[in-house]
């Protein structure tokens, strides 16, 4: 089976740099991704790691270290529309095959 | 591209009705997948199909659910019959091949069972 930790919520101030923790056990890992969700919508896709390391994109970062089983999300330059929920997530057997999501972080933004 | 599209947006129905909710994935796509999200539970993955074939249903939470993917460009997903505690918000997701690291979620069909 396949399971995800991840905080309930995280409260940060706009402009700051938050950190949103992940730690995943999985039988057979591809790989993990990244959705933010406001409320109310659709999961949106933020970031892969399939390999150790730090990849950008823009204010976002993710993080990953295969063999502590964890990786992070990295916000920089917080603005108040990054209020959301962020979700971390691998895939069942690689790739296209379907998701398994932790139960999200909710991101509250302070002015 | 207009995305995934799923209808309807909201649906209000009472227990022991049929309910079918419809997806229409990004086109060139071959992965559907429908998942379920609750507050209780999150988001759980019901099932996929590859190329119109169901490939994995064990996220299916009973009998009285059932999923087709008649053609490339349309699927369902039905609760027959529906109870209280189905209320949930049920996303549809495509991917265009295996091994891509990126779903593209439709807005969800938000339904509630009285």
């Amino acid at each position: 089976g396949q399971s995800l930790e991840q905080p309930s919520e995280v409260t940060a101030v706009e402009g700051a740099i938050v950190q949103i923790n992940c730690t995943y056990q999985t039988s057979g890992f591809y790989g993990l991704s990244w959705y933010q969700q406001h409320d109310g919508g659709a999961p949106t896709f933020l970031s892969y790691n399939a390999l150790d390391g730090l990849e950008e994109t823009g204010r976002f970062s993710s993080f990953l270290s295969r063999s502590d089983s964890y990786g992070y999300l990295l916000l920089q330059e917080l603005q108040m529309k990054d209020s959301a929920s962020y979700f971390c997530a691998v895939g069942r057997k690689g790739g296209a095959d379907g998701l398994t999501f932790g139960k999200g972080t909710h991101l509250i933004i302070q002015p | 591209d207009a995305g995934v599209i799923q209808s309807p947006r909201h649906e209000v129905t009472e227990m022991g009705q049929e309910v079918t909710l419809r997806c229409k994935p990004i086109s060139g796509h071959d992965y559907l997948f429908w998942y379920r999200q609750t507050m209780m539970r999150g988001l759980e993955l019901l099932i996929y199909f590859n190329n119109n074939v169901p490939i994995d249903d064990s996220g299916m939470p009973e009998d009285r659910f059932s999923a087709k993917m008649p053609n490339a460009s349309f699927s369902t997903l039905k609760i027959q019959p529906s109870e209280p505690r189905d209320s949930a918000v049920y996303f549809c997701a495509s991917s265009p091949r295996r091994g891509s690291d990126t779903q593209y979620f439709g807005p969800g069909t938000r339904l509630t069972v009285l």
